[in-house]
């Protein structure tokens, strides 16, 4: 069992439709990671976020420390958010980053 | 543009060939990484540099070679590869490793685009 389990794997949305992704770890953490890959392959860092809540755009992080668990919105989906989402979690002794399987978006319009 | 860059892009090789994929930074960052993602799993760490010494080797078989000069660039050298050593491969950089509490923003990584290799 991997130490990072996004859920779902793959999600079809429509155009407008608000979108959550979900990401439970099982170790300490000292942050956790929320990326972006695109087809072709180049990730870029959405989120970084040890505690509470942080928005940019129609993107929204939550993390529940207590339950291990964090949470990726989107809010009005976009085609162009179709894309690979990543769940990754920073360990307490550095920046070694563990991560998850990723979950596969896509908005049609 | 993420201010990290991966040459080739993409690279067909045989089992006999040696090829290097090389990475450069220009975000003054002193850690860098090679990652390994294969399909339908997670990306894998498969090393890391701390100003320029090499910090941690995830059990990667010997026909990976790391090398870096300098903080800026990093190369991954390739040497009779096999059929499932095909993958992207991902190189990342960070201000710095380990970041003290307080000042997590130093581990953010920073991805290249990938080199997409195949090997026949």
């Amino acid at each position: 069992k991997n130490e990072v389990e996004q859920s779902p794997q793959n999600l079809t949305a429509q155009e407008g439709e608000f979108i959550t992704i979900n990401c439970s770890y099982s170790v300490g953490i000292s942050a956790l990671h929320w990326l972006q890959q695109h087809p072709g392959g180049g990730i870029v860092s959405l989120f970084m976020l040890s505690s509470g809540k942080k928005k940019h755009g129609r993107l929204i992080a939550t993390i529940n420390i207590q339950e291990k668990h964090s949470s990726l919105h989107i809010t009005a989906s976009h085609p162009r958010d179709s894309a690979v989402y990543i769940c990754a979690v920073e360990g307490t002794s550095g920046s070694r980053l563990t991560f998850g399987e990723g979950t596969q978006l896509t908005v049609n319009p | 543009e993420t201010g990290v860059t991966q040459t080739p892009r993409h690279l067909v090789m045989g089992m006999t060939n040696k090829k290097s994929l090389k990475c450069e930074q220009h975000l003054g960052h002193n850690a860098m990484y090679w990652y390994k993602q294969s399909a339908k799993k997670p990306l894998e760490l498969m090393f890391v540099y701390n100003f320029k010494e090499q910090t941690e080797n995830n059990s990667v078989p010997s026909r990976f070679s790391p090398e870096c000069p300098n903080s800026s660039h990093l190369f991954l050298h390739l040497h009779t590869l096999q059929p499932e050593d095909s993958a992207l491969y991902l190189c990342a950089s960070s201000q710095e490793l380990g970041g003290r509490a307080g000042e997590v923003a130093k581990n953010i990584q920073y991805f290249g685009a990938g080199t997409r290799l195949s090997v026949l």
